[in-house]
């Protein structure tokens, strides 16, 4: 059974970091095809895609965020981690993540619960 | 602004056949496969159809999905109450380096 679960601070201040962390079973971010991506929802939007982190460690991230954000993983602790620099209001939103399956063209197939973050002064 | 284009709401009878439009471009839907995902209020986005057309194990088959060129849809039929939610395309956009893109989602209102 695959399973992910995110966690990290429920508040950050303006200008803070975030670091949020996406520890996931059932799966291995060795084997070839598997990717794992961060997802994020402010109340009441759309979904808006943030990164991704692939078996062999390639990354990619949302053009408009890109220089915002750094993703990374830890294989053998099945974690991965997503940092994102001077935080704003306006990226107060439900972070998730999710299984980013290429191998079997599925896609992002399993999500995480999500958690909600808030910024603010 | 979302780069697919989804209209924000949709309703129908119980019973009823809905379909919900997604609409891109030839760098995403034109060339890669576009996924739709259901999300209940409160709760994290759910897959319900993957490579264009494909159902998850669980799925119900009233739910079925297809493409054409640069555009998609996803269909409900036989509508029931639990499927009141809110629905999202996705699909990878090769521009750039590449990224997910999704729609602006659509409200599904089961009168």
């Amino acid at each position: 059974q695959v399973t992910l679960r995110e966690s990290g601070p429920a508040l950050v201040k303006p200008t803070q970091t975030l670091t949020l962390t996406c520890t996931f079973s059932g799966f291995s971010l060795s084997t070839s095809g598997m990717c794992v991506s961060w997802i994020r929802q402010p109340p009441g939007k759309a979904l808006e895609w943030l990164a991704r982190i692939d078996w062999d460690d390639d990354k990619y991230y949302s053009t408009f965020l890109k220089t915002r954000l750094t993703i990374s993983k830890d294989t053998s602790k099945n974690q991965v981690v997503l940092t994102m620099i001077n935080m704003d209001p306006v990226d107060t939103a439900t972070y998730f993540c999710a299984r980013d399956a290429r191998s079997g063209d599925s896609g992002m197939d399993v999500w995480g619960q999500g958690t909600t973050v808030t910024v603010s002064s | 602004q979302s780069v697919l284009t989804q209209p924000p709401s949709a309703s129908g009878t119980p019973g009823q056949r809905v379909t919900i439009s997604c609409s891109g471009s030839s760098s995403n839907i034109g060339r890669n496969y576009v996924y739709w995902y259901q999300q209940l209020p409160g709760t994290a986005p759910k897959l319900l159809i993957y490579s264009n057309n494909q159902r998850p194990s669980g799925v119900p088959d009233r739910f079925s999905g297809s493409k054409s060129g640069t555009s998609a849809s996803l269909a409900i039929s036989g509508l029931r109450s639990e499927d009141e939610a809110d629905y999202y395309c996705a699909a990878w956009d090769d521009s750039l380096r590449g990224s997910w893109v999704f729609g602006g989602g659509t409200k599904l209102t089961v009168l």
